[in-house]
């Protein structure tokens, strides 16, 4: 199986700022990636897929980057929805597997 | 909209099968995977399985597929008529207690989620 590896676990950030979370592939991927943003109680939603394109109806303040084995999640000037729990997904084979988990909390 | 939606019981005793049903609204059930996932109460999220059916009428139309890590305690089955396609885990033990999510796939990973069903398996 693949594992992916999420950094950093948790994160304190205000809002306005800039906000990236890593997300590594134990082998190469492609552009198999997504991104999921979940808060408590709900399922996750899709922000990201295929690495770098939004999800219909996600704003533009997030955006992915990355190729291979590692990836990056940026979010540009945070905004108060945005703290929650942020995860990776592999596509590229199965079974598709999950990043642990980034925890994005206000300082 | 797609929407998805999880039924089934909240508390299953160790030993015994964990049954949940998801229904399918809004969408085609046809030409798409239809998956399981689940999350733990630590919050990892792990893909138990996905069913899929090209809406071919002859027998090979249809295809399984599941993690190896549940170790062929899992079967997961696809009813198109009624746009419904159900889990079941057998033998269960406390470590399968998590909220289970059926959810949506095709090129891109998983796109739309159901909202969740939290499942206890009591010892």
């Amino acid at each position: 199986d693949i594992q992916m590896t999420q950094s950093p676990s948790s994160l304190a950030a205000s809002v306005g700022d800039r906000v990236t979370i890593t997300c590594r592939a134990s082998q190469d991927i492609r552009f198999d990636l997504n991104w999921y943003q979940q808060k408590p109680g709900q399922a996750p939603k899709r922000l990201l897929y295929a690495t770098f394109t939004l999800h219909s109806g996600v704003p533009s303040r997030f955006s992915g980057s990355g190729s291979g084995t590692e990836f990056t999640l940026t979010i540009s000037s945070l905004q108060p929805d945005d703290f929650a729990t942020y995860y990776c997904l592999q596509h590229n084979s199965n079974p598709p597997t999950f990043g642990q988990g980034t925890k994005l909390e206000m300082k | 909209q797609v929407q998805l939606q999880e039924l089934g019981p909240g508390l299953v005793k160790s030993s015994e099968t964990l049954s949940l049903l998801c229904s399918v609204s809004g969408g085609p059930i046809v030409a798409y995977y239809w998956n399981w996932i689940r999350q733990t109460p630590g919050g990892g999220l792990e893909w138990i399985g996905n069913t899929y059916h090209s809406g071919s009428s002859t027998h090979d139309g249809g295809t399984t597929n599941y993690n190896s890590s549940l170790k062929g305690r899992v079967s997961i089955s696809l009813d198109t008529s009624k746009k419904q396609f159900s889990l079941s885990l057998d033998s269960v033990t406390t470590a399968d207690t998590a909220v289970y999510y059926c959810a949506r796939s095709l090129s891109y990973g998983f796109d739309y989620w159901g909202q969740g069903a939290r499942v206890t398996v009591s010892s």
